[in-house]
């Protein structure tokens, strides 16, 4: 069973088109969570960090959000530019400082 | 700002031949890991080291080698590559323990 589960694996959005990806994970204590967006061709590039339930954090036109449970990345009013794949990487508290990763959600905004 | 720089960006090599993939970053971090990227799979962690002289085993360490002989170079090698091996392999590295992780652009291996 996987500690994080990302969903939807894919998701197709028409511009202006506003929705969530969802990141649920299972470790008994969570140290952080990470949003990372990864271009094809590329390695994955640092969003945001979360730490505690309740927390929120923004840039431009996303959002991500964290409960006890999962974590969700808003993404209001998107555009073309903000197709890429969006990974959701678990820290567990205890553990070795390495964070595990979900498989992605593939995001395409068509204009 | 060259951060995490990995080496060759392709390479196509032949069952049982060995090779080392390089990695090196210029931030002064202490912690690097190496990941393998497959269609579904996500991120796999490979090996990881928290300094130099360090290095600890991932989810999937057999059939890689790996030394931490300077803070800034992490080299990951095959030893005899296999079919499976085929991947796109990713290095990072991060400032501490709760530290956001910086990646390279990856190499893309073909093993046949």
């Amino acid at each position: 069973e996987d500690q994080v589960t990302q969903s939807p694996e894919a998701l197709r959005l028409q511009e202006g088109e506003s929705s969530s990806l969802n990141c649920s994970y299972t470790v008994s204590g969570l140290r952080g969570l990470f949003w990372y967006r990864q271009d094809p061709g590329k390695g994955p590039e640092f969003l945001f960090t979360l730490y505690s339930a309740g927390e929120e954090k923004e840039k431009e036109r996303l959002k991500a959000t964290l409960t006890k449970k999962e974590s969700f990345l808003h993404i209001t009013a998107p555009k073309p530019e903000d197709s890429a794949t969006y990974l959701c990487a678990v820290q567990e508290s205890g553990g070795s400082y390495i964070p595990t990763f979900g498989r992605g959600t593939s995001l395409i905004v068509h204009p | 700002n060259a951060g995490v720089t990995q080496t060759p960006k392709f390479q196509v090599l032949k069952t049982g031949q060995s090779m080392t993939l390089q990695c090196a970053q210029d931030m002064n971090h202490e912690y690097m890991s190496w990941y393998r990227q497959d269609p579904g799979m996500g991120l796999r962690l490979i090996h990881y080291s928290v300094g130099a002289g360090i290095t600890d085993q991932g989810e999937v360490p057999n059939g890689y080698n790996v030394s931490r002989s300077t803070t800034e170079d992490f080299p990951l090698r095959l030893l005899s590559a296999a079919p499976s091996q085929t991947s796109v392999y990713f290095c990072a590295s991060s400032s501490n323990r709760q530290g956001v992780q910086h990646f390279g652009d990856g190499t893309r291996l073909s093993i046949l």
